[in-house]
């Protein structure tokens, strides 16, 4: 089976750096995605990794240690706009087209003013 | 623009009425595709895997009878929510992911169920 741990809550300040961890146990294991929801909406994509190391997409970035079963988000120069749920989500192996994802239960960033 | 394309994006309707969410790739064919259940502020629920030209996979306590899920071509996939009762009510998505594991997988906008 799967499961991943996240914190459930995160603040932080407009413009500060924000990081959000992720654990995960799986009986199988292909690639760490992160999601952004906000309410009332469905989840949209921030980034991926397949392999070990640092992935940067603008202000956003993301890191994979798959020895640890460990990934973070990155989230730096933080906008109001971005007080939203975060998850992380692992993607358990891929064949044909198949390829699921199990969710974790997602932290909430609050970002003040 | 929008990769997967779901449908009715809300539904409001009385107990035991059957609902339909239809799910489309826009740009790729799809032979899987995922629906998953969200009840507020939880997470994303797998509830089946839906696959062309076979039976859907249920996840483990989904009603397979209550919720119906056909996947007539590449790229549609339906779910029928049967005799829907105030319970089922939820936020419904769809997800369709792509053959490269390197691709996101993508989801449809949602449709959220409210069963009066």
């Amino acid at each position: 089976g799967q499961s991943l741990e996240q914190p459930s809550e995160v603040t932080a300040v407009e413009g500060a750096i924000v990081q959000i961890n992720c654990t995960y146990q799986t009986s199988g294991f292909y690639g760490l995605s992160w999601y952004q929801q906000h309410d009332g909406g469905a989840p949209t994509f921030l980034s991926y990794n397949g392999l070990d190391g640092l992935e940067e997409t603008g202000r956003f970035s993301s890191f994979l240690s798959r020895s640890d079963s460990y990934g973070y988000l990155l989230l730096q120069e933080l906008q109001m706009k971005e007080s939203a749920t975060y998850f992380c989500a692992v993607r358990d192996r891929v064949n044909t087209n198949a390829g699921k994802s199990t969710f974790g239960d997602g932290t909430t960033l609050t970002v003040k003013p | 623009g929008a990769v997967v394309s779901q449908h009715p994006s809300r539904v409001i309707c009385k107990s035991g009425t059957s609902v339909k969410i239809e799910c489309r790739s826009l740009d790729f064919q799809a032979t899987t595709m995922f629906w998953y259940r969200q009840f507020p502020k939880q997470s994303l629920m797998l509830m089946a895997t839906s696959n062309e030209g076979s039976k859907a996979t249920y996840e483990q306590g989904v009603e397979k009878d209550k919720f119906l899920i056909n996947h007539a071509s590449l790229t549609l996939s339906t779910l029928t929510v049967t005799s829907a009762h105030p319970e089922d009510s939820s936020f419904y998505i769809c997800s369709a992911p792509r053959t490269d594991p390197n691709q996101p997988q993508h989801f449809g906008d949602g449709t959220r169920l409210s069963i009066l």
